[in-house]
């Protein structure tokens, strides 16, 4: 009964550095999604993949990459990391249905120096 | 664009003593409105879907309410353990997918 699982829970980064983060969900979800938060800016969309094989740009997807390499996992890859990409980081999938609703991850709290 | 917002920032309350959050909301035709609950070092768990005004849901001490500009969430006799940023948010019919999120309220329930 794991949801929706996100690796690693903590990285140190130095700038310019390059990373991914994972996400794997087990609840056989069409969509999924990357958000990132940062104090008194709320959960910004950085992007989703609606369905496996396609993956569109949110609110802030500048300086990220991602790949849905399958149904169950969706991954956020940083090609050079930069200071302004300190923050905690959640993945997420989406039921359907009449009641729809997003599953998040435990988080990555990212620092980049 | 759309716009969530919510107030107040922050919460603190006595226990038993019930209150409400407010969460203000702009969208071109909503398709659902969400509200969470953030524990500190956790992700965001859900409470409640809403889909159209004059809905309401409730889960033990909790309310969600819903016109066509905001929708409230009412906190009859808190306890303690309801300490969390609430979270609240929007979808778009549409629109592009995922979620716009308010900035949150703090709440701080104390014994």
């Amino acid at each position: 009964n794991a949801g929706v699982t996100q690796t690693p829970k903590f990285q140190v980064l130095k700038t310019g550095q390059s990373m991914t983060l994972q996400c794997a969900q087990d609840m056989n979800h069409n969509s999924m999604y990357w958000y990132r938060q940062d104090p008194g800016m709320g959960l910004r969309l950085i992007y989703y993949s609606a369905s496996e094989g396609t993956t569109d740009k949110g609110e802030v997807p500048n300086g990220y990459n991602v790949s849905r390499l399958n149904k169950r996992e969706f991954s956020l890859r940083l090609e050079s990391a930069a200071p302004s990409q300190t923050s905690v980081y959640f993945c997420a999938s989406r039921s359907g249905g009449a009641n729809e609703k997003l599953f998040f991850g435990s988080g990555t709290q990212l620092s980049v120096l | 664009e759309d716009q969530v917002t919510q107030s107040p920032e922050a919460l603190r309350l006595q226990e038993g003593e019930s209150s409400s959050l407010n969460c203000s909301y702009t969208v071109s035709g909503l398709r659902g409105l969400f509200w969470y609950r953030q524990d500190p070092g956790k992700g965001p768990e859900f409470l409640f879907t809403l889909y159209s005004a004059g809905e309401e849901k409730e889960k033990e001490r909790l309310k969600a309410t819903l016109t066509k500009k905001e929708s409230f969430l009412h906190i009859t006799a808190p306890k303690p353990e309801d300490s969390a940023t609430y979270l609240c948010a929007v979808q778009a019919r549409g629109g592009a997918d995922g979620l716009t999120f308010g900035k949150g309220t703090h709440l701080i329930i104390q014994p």
